[in-house]
């Protein structure tokens, strides 16, 4: 059974700060993963999709890496906001199954002014 | 392009009644996912439609159940309420299975 885990919980930076947001997995067999954001209350919003042959992908402050043998991945925040102040969510896509995603705990970042 | 949608916002019932879920998929999107986030935690995955047919399940009684129509649209329902379901539910389309997944804003059930 697929597990993942991302760690810290929570994170409590000041503005400008650059973070690294942790997420690793149990079964490397993987089609894709995703990191997502939360707000309180609210749905989710994809940041980043890396394929399984993907070493990383990049969107403008945003760089997630994956390292599938080990079953790891990252979330690079560059120059932190206050309004990157969210949870952030990451899930795996198991091969064969067909978008059924496996989500983490998420880490709650706060960033503050 | 129109995204996700689901109804209600928010609902409130009492345990043992039942609840339907509603996710209108985005414009050229045959697939959608259902999942349950309680307080928190991460999603969990409740089950997927693929072209009107159920493509697998998660741990999740028979109370729970669903539906997806000809324009690819799709029902929650739960039969049965209990405490514990008092969670956010949401729902994801996608083009396809395997393909990048968007998600609803959801919606907020209470039970009591």
């Amino acid at each position: 059974k697929q597990e993942v885990t991302q760690i810290p919980a929570a994170l409590s930076v000041p503005e400008g700060e650059n973070l690294v947001l942790n997420c690793s997995f149990t079964d490397s067999a993987i089609y894709n993963l995703q990191w997502f954001r939360q707000d309180p209350g609210k749905g989710l919003t994809s940041l980043l999709l890396i394929q399984s042959s993907q070493r990383e992908q990049t969107s403008g402050r945003l760089n997630a890496s994956l390292d599938k043998s080990s079953g790891r991945s990252t979330l690079y925040i560059a120059a932190s906001q206050p309004g990157d102040s969210a949870t952030y969510l990451c899930a795996v896509d198991k091969e064969t199954s067909g978008s059924r995603l496996t989500f983490g705990e998420g880490t709650q970042l706060t960033v503050n002014p | 392009e129109t995204g996700v949608t689901q109804s209600p916002t928010h609902l409130i019932k009492t345990r043992g009644q039942q609840v339907t879920l509603r996710c209108s998929s985005q414009s050229g999107h045959n697939t959608v996912s259902w999942y349950q986030q309680a307080l928190g935690q991460g999603p969990q995955f409740i089950f997927q439609y693929y072209r009107e047919e159920e493509n697998g399940r998660g741990n999740f009684p028979p109370r729970f159940s669903g539906l997806q129509f000809p324009n690819y649209s799709s029902e929650l329902n739960v039969n049965a309420l209990e405490l514990d379901d008092s969670a956010l539910y949401l729902c994801a389309s996608s083009r396809g299975l395997s393909y990048e997944q968007y998600f609803g804003p959801g919606t907020r059930l209470t039970v009591t």
